[in-house]
């Protein structure tokens, strides 16, 4: 079963810490996204990557930044986390050149305090 | 602006009972649109996916309808369960310098009570 896997489900991190959030993708895909979700908001995109090493801000990339060092791997990364940021994280992955399957993982609830 | 709205914002409906969930978008160029459903907690988990010369798609109880010309569609469900007891997500894929984005709606809630 193909999927998108974030290595955490839960997270509760103190303001100032330095947070990391890791997705592994086992598609081979070319493309890796990071979103956060929040109520009323929806999904709102933070960066994304069409391969490795390379990344692109999205509509809020303020605050965080990301890590693409191997193709199935995309991490976002909180340099010092603030209470604004507690939220859902969700990543996604897509094959590049075709519409994307919309694969996304299972989520991370990241409360900051 | 590419924008994606759904609506209701939230429905309550009794087991057994069908609804139909609304989403409309000024997206271009249009690549697909495609319907999440989202448990609480859980990441989104892809319903159906329809291209711009689709209609009508179905998985099972959910029935997905496309009018591209209005920019407009429906998912309707059938027969509810409590299961179905979930978010429900509108997500437009468009073309923008070669690569493919999402825009998303926010989401209806729906509830389906015994």
């Amino acid at each position: 079963d193909v999927k998108v896997t974030q290595s955490s489900r839960y997270l509760v991190k103190r303001t100032g810490e330095k947070v990391f959030l890791e997705c592994v993708q086992d598609m081979d895909h070319e493309n890796m996204f990071w979103y956060r979700q929040d109520p009323g908001l929806g999904l709102r995109l933070i960066y994304f990557s069409y391969d490795v090493k390379m990344k692109e801000k999205g509509d809020i990339p303020e605050g965080y930044s990301v890590s693409r060092e191997k193709k199935e791997r995309f991490s976002l990364i909180l340099e010092s986390a603030s209470t604004n940021q507690t939220s859902m994280y969700l990543c996604a992955s897509s094959r590049r050149g075709a519409p994307p399957r919309g694969l996304f993982g299972q989520g991370t609830r990241l409360t900051v305090v | 602006k590419n924008q994606v709205e759904q609506s209701p914002q939230s429905l309550i409906i009794l087991e057994g009972k069908n609804c139909t969930l609304q989403c409309n978008y000024t997206v271009s160029p249009f690549s697909n649109l495609r319907w999440y459903k989202q448990d609480t907690g859980r990441g989104p988990v892809s319903l159906t996916i329809m291209t711009f010369s689709e209609n009508t798609k179905s998985n099972g109880r959910y029935t997905a309808t496309l009018d591209a010309d209005t920019k407009q569609s429906s998912l309707h469900i059938t027969a509810s369960q409590l299961s179905d007891s979930a978010s429900y997500i509108c997500v437009v894929s468009v073309v923008s310098s070669g690569t493919y984005k999402y825009i998303f709606g926010t989401g209806t809630r729906l509830k389906v009570l015994a």
